[in-house]
């Protein structure tokens, strides 16, 4: 079974600067897709950003970015000029490729905390 | 349109009670998932319908779950008699297609649900 772990339970960043979320992965398969889903507070969980696992190329949306390490099974979450309104709880997420297999494996969690 | 809608947002029961949980996907949305977050721990899958039939349930905790999802539209989930483990969020998600390689899975805000 596919496990995801998040080892950082809150994090804390200066508004305008740069932080890295962690997240780490186990799976036997070679395809598949990871996520990153942002929960803000008492509102729907959104998905940030996604890599295919067949992808070499890290993901990018914006001020946020992957730093998507397959060998390692690492898949890391950079913001960059963070603000105000990236305060939530981050959720990494795996999905198995396979068709009909789709459900979400999730971690535990990180709680960002950004100050002005 | 219209995400994904769940009812209540937030429910206190007593143990051994009956406490049924609803959830209206997008309009159209084939695919409908459950998820509980129990404790602050990992959202955790309980199951998937295909329109109206059961794809997986393998993440059901026990008997005293029971998910329906009549006619393919909104779906139903019960806990009855409800125990004090069963304290978490709900979570419910839908995504457009069956069979597609790759939907999108979007979430409702969750329901709290307390058992005193």
């Amino acid at each position: 079974a596919q496990t995801v772990t998040q080892s950082q339970p809150e994090m804390s960043v200066q508004e305008a600067e740069t932080v890295t979320l962690s997240c780490t992965y186990d799976t036997s398969e070679s395809d598949y897709y990871l996520f990153w889903y942002k929960q803000p507070p008492s509102r729907q969980m959104i998905l940030v950003i996604r890599q295919e696992a067949y992808k070499q190329q890290n993901a990018t949306e914006n001020r946020f970015s992957v730093n998507f390490q397959k060998a390692a099974k690492s898949f890391s979450l950079k913001i960059s000029d963070s603000q105000l309104g990236d305060a939530a709880m981050y959720f990494c997420a795996y999905r198995s490729a396979k068709k009909w297999n789709d459900k979400l494996v999730f971690g535990a969690g990180t709680i960002l905390r950004v100050k002005s | 349109e219209a995400g994904v809608t769940q009812f209540p947002s937030h429910s206190v029961i007593e143990k051994g009670q009956t406490v049924t949980l609803r959830c209206d996907p997008i309009s159209g949305h084939d695919n409908l998932y459950w998820y509980r977050r129990v404790m602050g721990k990992e959202i955790k899958f309980l199951l998937h319908f295909v329109k109206e039939s059961k794809q997986d349930e393998s993440g059901m905790p026990n008997n005293r779950f029971l998910a329906e999802r009549t006619g393919g539209t909104y779906s139903t989930l019960k806990v009855q008699p409800a125990e004090l483990e069963d304290s978490g969020v709900y979570f419910c998600a839908s995504s457009p297609r069956a069979a597609a390689s790759y939907n999108e899975q979007f979430f409702g805000p969750g329901t709290r649900l307390t058992v005193l």
